[in-house]
């Protein structure tokens, strides 16, 4: 199996803060790493795929970059609604996995 | 509008079995994998099983390989996520989401699943 290393745990930033999580894969995925934003009572929601791809709709201030094993998800400028816990999810023929999450908290 | 439903709560005894469901609509049924996905209350997302309901293709997460099993009926646009002989530890909200390539796009509203005596 490939696991994923997601950090940090948890996240407290203030509005307008530049916002980093990382997830380090166990092995080579390639762009296969997705980000998905999770709100309270709420499905997870995709942002990025293949690493860097914004999906349709997903305001710019999120980004993603990395490939191989190492992968950083960046909010840009932070905003109140973007409270909420963020994860990682690679893909290797037909298998997936999540990080464990990052609870993201505003100062 | 593509959209996965899903079944109501449950609520059952350790010992029983469930089946819960997810019906797909707004696109081709056969022609995308479905796959299920559990959050045990106040953690994290874990991958359980995808299924391509065209050809009944099934994959497995070894952490839920003969704990579960995924099916489908492509005649009625639904998969399936069952249980023969529930735990407690089965209590959790679970979701069937589809995958565009490598990504969950698509995400059902959750079923919550509470197994208790």
């Amino acid at each position: 199996d490939i696991q994923m290393t997601q950090s940090p745990s948890s996240l407290s930033a203030s509005v307008g803060d530049r916002v980093t999580i990382t997830c380090q894969a166990s092995q080579d995925i390639s762009n296969y790493l997705n980000w998905y934003q999770q709100k309270p009572g709420k499905a997870p929601k995709l942002l990025i795929y293949d690493a860097s791809n914004l999906e349709t709709g997903v305001p710019s201030r999120f980004s993603g970059s990395g490939s191989g094993t190492d992968f950083t998800f960046t909010i840009s400028s932070l905003q109140p609604e973007d409270i909420a816990t963020y994860y990682c999810q690679q893909y290797d023929n037909l298998m997936y996995t999540f990080g464990q999450g990052t609870k993201l908290e505003i100062k | 509008e593509v959209q996965l439903v899903q079944s109501g709560a449950e609520v059952k005894k350790p010992g029983e079995s469930l089946k819960i469901s997810c019906k797909g609509s707004g696109y081709s049924f056969t022609s995308y994998w479905i796959g299920w996905v559990r959050q045990m209350p106040g953690k994290g997302l874990e991958w359980m099983g995808i299924i391509y309901p065209g050809d009944s293709d099934t994959r497995y997460s070894p952490s839920f390989q003969g704990q579960v099993t995924i099916s489908a009926d492509k005649s009625i646009s639904t998969a399936y996520l069952q249980w023969s002989s529930l735990k407690a530890s089965d209590t959790a909200m679970y979701y069937c989401a589809s995958p565009k390539n490598d990504a969950f796009d698509i995400w059902g509203q959750g079923t919550m699943v509470t197994v208790s005596s």
